[in-house]
This record gives C-alpha cells, structure tokens and sequence, in this order.
C-alpha cells in the first residue's frame, strides 16, 4: 500500500538551528509529495511540493527516490516555524494522503 | 470570499444519533474531500469527489455517507454516531490534487 511515514511526532529544536522534518514514502512509481503546515490557530495549507521545487520562508525539500524520503529542512530555525508539519502524497488518481504528522516547537 | 466553511464548530453527540457536517466552498473547486484527524494521528481520507455527482471512498469511509448535488458542497453525514467516530473532522477543496484549501473543522465527541 502507498503511505507516508513521518517517525517523529514531536521535534524541539533551539532557535538559528537547522531543522529536518523526516518523511519516508511506499510509492510504486514516481510520487508526487508535498508539505502541508497548521500554525497555531490556523487552518492546515501547502508549506511546498516537491515538483516545484522551490523554498518557502526558507524551508527545501528534496525527493530522494533511493531512499524513498522527502525530508523537509531549514538551515536556521525561527521561533514562527513552531507548528504542525504535514508530508503528504498523491495516491492514485485523486487522493491526497498524509501522514501523522511532526509537531516542531522552536525554542527561544 | 470565505474559502472553505464548514459548520458546527463543535458537536456532542449521544450513541446512535445521526447528523451531518456541512460543507460549502465558494471557489469553484471541482475536488472536495473530507479527513479525520484523531488525537495524535494524522489526517485520514474518509470520502472524497471529483465533481458534482461523483463521490468515492477513502481509508476510512464505513460510518459516514456523503453526497456531492452542487459543485459548492459536499455535506458528511454520520449515521448511528459510535464513539469511535470522535475525532476532528476537516473538509478540504483543491482544483486538483496538488494544492487542498482546508476548512477550520469540526470537532465531534460522541459520549
């Protein structure tokens, strides 16, 4: 079955650190991944996807088909980036799945 | 332009009551979808349509129904609430797959 893991639910890291959200996806074929964000009191929305490949408030990812991972990364972390990080990926025609999510906390 | 709406807010309700989760986006998005989010868990794919009309199961669908009539809505409907139906609810909208606008959901309790 295609799925998305993320094996950490919690990640604290210091403020000006680098940070890596891990994803690891099952995917027969070329998969197409993305990063969902819920900040605080906010609704979920797209952080990036890996085909744009593109930096947003300076978060990269990088599909890494030999290790079926889709790593989310920042060099210095900023106390705003405290929030839920989602990695997700097309299943199918039509499906977007997730996985269970990393909860980051930047500290001071 | 109000994006995705979903209401109630919040909902208790007894085992065995039914209710239905409303729906409504104002973007004209062809893709709609309905999540469950469980404490700690992630997001998992309940029902989903492609267009008004059509509607297809996701990974977790036995428990609920859903209805696709207008392009706008795509009402949930929970039929003999069970408490393992407690769960926050999340609608979502996309013209396609790649990029979902989220509702701010429903949290739902079944006691």
């Amino acid at each position: 079955a295609q799925r998305v893991t993320q094996p950490e639910k919690l990640l604290s890291v210091f403020k000006g650190a680098p940070v890596e959200l891990k994803c690891n996806y099952s995917y027969s074929g070329s998969p197409e991944l993305f990063w969902y964000v819920q900040y605080s009191r906010q609704r979920l929305q797209l952080l990036l996807r890996h085909i744009s490949r593109e930096s947003i408030k300076g978060f990269t990812a990088d599909l890494n088909k030999g290790e079926t991972s889709f790593h989310l990364k920042k060099p210095f972390a900023q106390e705003e980036d405290s929030a839920m990080y989602y990695c997700a990926l097309i299943q199918g025609a039509q499906k977007l799945v997730f996985g269970q999510g990393t909860r980051l906390t930047i500290n001071p | 332009n109000a994006g995705v709406t979903q209401t109630p807010k919040f909902r208790i309700l007894k085992i065995g009551q039914s209710m239905t989760l409303q729906c409504t986006q104002d973007m004209n998005h062809n893709y709609m979808y309905w999540y469950r989010q469980d404490p700690g868990m992630g997001l998992k794919l309940i029902y989903y349509s492609v267009g008004a009309g059509i509607t297809d199961k996701g990974e977790v669908p036995n428990g609920y129904n859903v209805s696709r009539s207008t392009t706008e809505d795509f009402p949930l409907r929970l039929e003999l609430a069970a408490p393992s139906q407690t769960s926050v609810y999340f609608c979502a909208s996309g013209l396609g797959r790649e990029k979902l606008f989220f509702g701010s959901g429903t949290q739902l309790s079944v006691l």
